[in-house]
């Protein structure tokens, strides 16, 4: 079957570095997403990596490694409006989206 | 650019009675329009997948008769739940897909809350 595990909840102060993994077992793979959700609304996109590397935009890094099947989100200089659930979302090789049950980020003063 | 709406954002209704929720493209136009849920704390899970002038595509366990999907012009997609209950109650997001912009990326819609008394 198709697993995206992702830690269930974590919890980070302001001002600091966080980095949230994402490991997954897909059919195929097309690309990796990550998304931001805060409670209530729908995702937003944050970034996408289908080759090996580390993917730099802003506060927001991602890094993939496909023959180990990981991922990780780095968020720096956190702020409290970080403070959300973010999603890994795999594509398949039928290039539907699988998606991870989220990591709920607790961003503490 | 990429704007998809959603209406309504949120909805209470009674049990048995019928919801409908649109989704539209805004600046562009979506061949395919994809329809999730999803319940608190939980990630989302893909209902169907709703190409324009054909019938939608239902993931397994979902009910097409009562999640009825029309996706009639490229920039609309609705989704109605037939005889609602309480069970139906979630946060209902659609997403579509700007083939000219690129292929294969998804552009979500800002959800619906929806209430079953």
């Amino acid at each position: 079957g198709q697993n995206i595990d992702q830690p269930t909840e974590m919890t980070a102060t302001e001002g600091a570095i966080v980095q949230i993994n994402c490991t997954y077992q897909t059919s195929g793979f097309n690309g990796l997403f990550w998304y931001q959700q805060h409670a209530g609304e729908a995702p937003t996109f944050l970034s996408y990596n289908v080759l090996d590397g580390l993917e730099e935009k802003g506060r927001f890094s991602s890094f993939l490694s496909r023959s180990k099947g990981y991922s990780y989100l780095l968020l720096k200089e956190l702020q409290m409006k970080d403070s959300a659930s973010y999603l890994c979302a795999v594509r398949d090789q039928d290039y539907q989206l699988i998606w991870g049950a989220g990591t709920k980020l607790i961003i503490k003063p | 650019g990429a704007v998809v709406s959603q209406h309504p954002s949120r909805v209470i209704c009674k049990s048995g009675t019928s919801v409908k929720i649109e989704c539209r493209s805004l600046d562009f136009q979506a061949t395919t329009m994809f329809w999730y849920r999803q319940f608190p704390k939980k990630s989302l899970m893909l209902m169907a997948t709703s190409n324009e002038g054909s019938k939608a595509t239902y993931e397994q366990g979902v009910e097409k008769d009562k999640f009825l999907i029309n996706h009639a012009s490229l920039t609309l997609s609705t989704l109605t739940v037939t005889s609602a209950h309480p069970e139906d109650s979630s946060f209902y997001i659609c997403s579509a897909r700007d083939l000219a912009r690129d292929l294969y990326e998804q552009y979500f819609g800002p959800g619906t809350r929806l209430t079953v008394t």
